[in-house]
């Protein structure tokens, strides 16, 4: 099946700074999502980004299907941004369920 | 607030017992995944529902049952709890049979089995 990693595992900021998340995937897929899980477990919707590149607030996501991987960037990091950032993708010719990365887990430090 | 509400939030059980998690999907979408988050990594999914039929499942064994309603509702059944069955179950909900559309994810339900 398709395998997901993501990189790096841990990042630690200082209030202000910019960071880069990364997704790798081995197989063509059709579904791509970034999610924050915030310290109860809510997965957040950050951005749907099968392909192309999408900006919201501090937030960015680009994701270049046929080399097969998608970064996130967060700028100007802010303590409320600390959690966990899943990268979670549907298989093109897969099954009918979204496959998650191990996950980056990010602490910002004011 | 994605509009995805799961109920209970927390449940304590003891091994060989049985529980049932629900789900209520958003407006408008018809079809709910079940995911299963232990501590420390990312979910993996469990099953899905589409029309009230099981429409793909995971790695995991038969006692693990669902139910969609017509009412796009879903519920989770876990037979015969193990050590191992303590995790945060997760549902998702989306429209069309597949996976391929945005997927938005409820709260959770947090089980402890002892």
């Amino acid at each position: 099946g398709i395998q997901v990693e993501q990189s790096p595992p841990d990042l630690i900021l200082q209030e202000g700074a910019n960071s880069t998340l990364r997704c790798n995937f081995s197989d063509s897929v059709n579904n791509l999502q970034w999610f924050h899980q915030n310290p109860w477990g809510q997965l957040i919707n950050l951005f749907y980004i099968p392909s192309g590149t999408k900006q919201n607030g501090r937030l960015s996501a680009t994701t270049v299907a046929t080399e097969r991987y998608s970064l996130l960037y967060i700028s100007s990091s802010q303590t409320t941004d600390s959690g966990v950032y899943f990268c979670a993708v549907r298989s093109s010719g897969g099954y009918n369920k979204l496959i998650f990365g191990a996950g980056t887990r990010l602490a910002v430090h004011p | 607030e994605t509009g995805v509400t799961q109920s209970p939030t927390h449940l304590i059980k003891t091994r060989g017992q049985q529980v049932t998690l629900r789900c209520s999907s958003q407006s408008g979408h018809n079809t709910v995944s079940w995911y299963q988050q232990a501590l420390g990594q990312g979910p993996q999914f469990i099953f899905q529902y589409y029309r009230e039929e099981e429409n793909g499942r995971g790695n995991f064994p038969p006692r693990f049952s669902g139910l969609q309603f017509p009412n796009y509702s879903s519920e989770l059944n876990v037979n015969a709890l193990e050590l191992d069955d303590s995790a945060l179950y997760l549902c998702a909900s989306t429209t069309g049979g597949g996976g391929i559309n945005e997927q938005f994810f409820g709260p959770g339900t947090r089980l402890t089995v002892l």
